[in-house]
């Protein structure tokens, strides 16, 4: 009964290569996220989809590229990743709260490792 | 720049003693939230505040949402070992759907027994 979850888990991979990263939410959920987590634990929103359609596209390379099946399904594909990619990706949706306030739940986390 | 700093950035502590986490910003937030992210998870919601001025207290925490809602602060009271991890304070501005979440760099707390 995960409400959030990512797979896979680790992701080992070389520079150059293209790697994708699932998401899947059971919340009933209309909005889901990416974020990246660096090395000093910092989050930074990627991308958000709204039913479907991108609504937040913060300054992130072309080679990311989100793809939203349906509204409980968020995937991010990385085309030729480089060592800067290397962080841990974390998925997330959110509920309506009182007007524009907005939960977010979090899924595991993907550690992605380029070498 | 919406920018969230959290204070301080590593605490350790003795268990039974109290602390004060802040997060500050010069910008107005709709609504701000408190997680917790322990090793190899996801952060966890905590609490969500919106009022100014709310105050929230989840058995040992008390959250409280700075009056003009651009400041929040955690205080933990007689904390333990399970409050171990990372804390982190997000100020959400709402878009038309959906939220952009700025977070703070995160309070990474060590409770010692």
């Amino acid at each position: 009964d995960t409400a959030v979850s990512q797979t896979p888990k680790y992701l080992v991979t070389q520079m150059g290569n293209d790697k994708s990263i699932k998401c899947e939410q059971n919340l009933g959920h209309d909005t889901m996220y990416w974020y990246k987590q660096d090395s000093k634990k910092f989050l930074k929103i990627m991308f958000s989809y709204n039913n479907k359609e991108l609504i937040i596209n913060e300054t992130v390379p072309n080679r990311f590229s989100p793809k939203s099946p349906d509204k409980a399904h968020l995937n991010l594909h990385i085309n030729s990743l480089e060592l800067g990619d290397s962080a841990v990706y974390f998925c997330a949706s959110s509920r309506p709260l009182r007007g524009r306030s907005y939960e977010q739940y979090f899924g595991p986390g993907t550690r992605l490792t380029v070498t | 720049t919406q920018l969230l700093e959290q204070s301080p950035q590593f605490l350790s502590i003795q268990e039974g003693e109290n602390l004060t986490v802040y997060c500050n910003s010069s910008s107005v937030f709709s609504s701000l939230q408190w997680y917790r992210q322990e090793p190899g998870e996801g952060p966890v919601l905590l609490v969500t505040v919106v009022t100014g001025g709310e105050v929230k207290k989840l058995k040992r925490l008390t959250f409280q949402f700075g009056d003009a809602r651009k400041d929040s602060s955690l205080h933990i009271t007689a904390a333990q070992p399970g409050d171990t991890g990372l804390y982190l304070c997000a100020g959400a501005r709402g878009e038309t759907s959906g939220s952009r979440l700025t977070f703070g760099e995160g309070t990474q707390l060590t409770v010692n027994p």
